[in-house]
């Protein structure tokens, strides 16, 4: 089964803090991808990436950056963090071809205090 | 712009009954939809698919119906577990490979 591992499972920042997000997937699969989760907003992609040293972003990037140095890891960083970051994000790996679906990690709940 | 949505943000349901969950979509483009489940404090998980050649597809309790004329979509599970108790997402998928998620339906499986 495919692995996507999230470094934290809870982290407590305070504001103006730059944050890092960590994610592994030990599949080999080429596409990652970073979500959060709020209430009554569902899954909402933050930024994608296709492969190593490549990004793109999606429907909410601003506040958010990442990077991509090696194809088993997808990093999401919060430049300078703010209380409307707190948020469930969730990172998943897809393969490439025909792969339906991601699989996700077990996701980090951030508090910014 | 929500491309997928879920209209119903909780839903519940007796144990041993029968719960549908409802999905609408914009994008004619998708070509592929999927139903995730989710636990607090959990990732999602996957639970079934269905491509936009099918209009049926079953496993075991879990059946998705696809309607694409309607664009819509449902999940039926039968017979409700409390186990099923989750949060459950649809998503909907083109050649862009990236899924566009709806915002959710929170089921409750009572006895």
């Amino acid at each position: 089964d495919v692995k996507v591992t999230q470094s934290s499972r809870y982290l407590v920042k305070r504001t103006g803090e730059k944050v890092f997000l960590e994610c592994v997937q030990d599949m080999d699969h080429e596409n990652m991808f970073w979500y959060r989760q709020d209430p009554g907003l569902g899954l909402r992609l933050i930024y994608f990436s296709y492969d190593v040293k490549m990004k793109e972003k999606g429907d909410i990037p601003e506040g958010y950056s990442v990077s991509r140095e090696k194809k088993e890891r997808f990093s999401l960083i919060l430049e300078s963090a703010s209380t409307n970051q707190t948020s469930m994000y969730l990172c998943a790996s897809r393969g490439g071809g025909t792969t339906p679906g991601y699989t996700f990690g077990s996701g980090t709940r951030l508090t910014v205090v | 712009d929500q491309q997928v949505k879920q209209n119903s943000p909780s839903l519940s349901v007796q144990e041993g009954r029968i719960s549908i969950l409802n999905c609408d979509y914009t994008n004619s483009m998708f070509d592929y939809f999927l139903w995730y489940k989710k636990y607090p404090a959990e990732g999602p998980t996957f639970l079934i698919s269905i491509s936009s050649i099918k209009d049926k597809n079953e496993d075991g309790r879990f059946t998705v119906f696809l309607n694409k004329s309607a664009k819509h979509l449902s999940l039926h599970i039968v017979p409700s577990q409390p186990g099923d108790s989750a949060v459950y997402f649809c998503a909907a998928d083109s050649t862009a490979s990236k899924l566009t998620f709806g915002t959710g339906t929170r089921l409750q499986v009572t006895l």
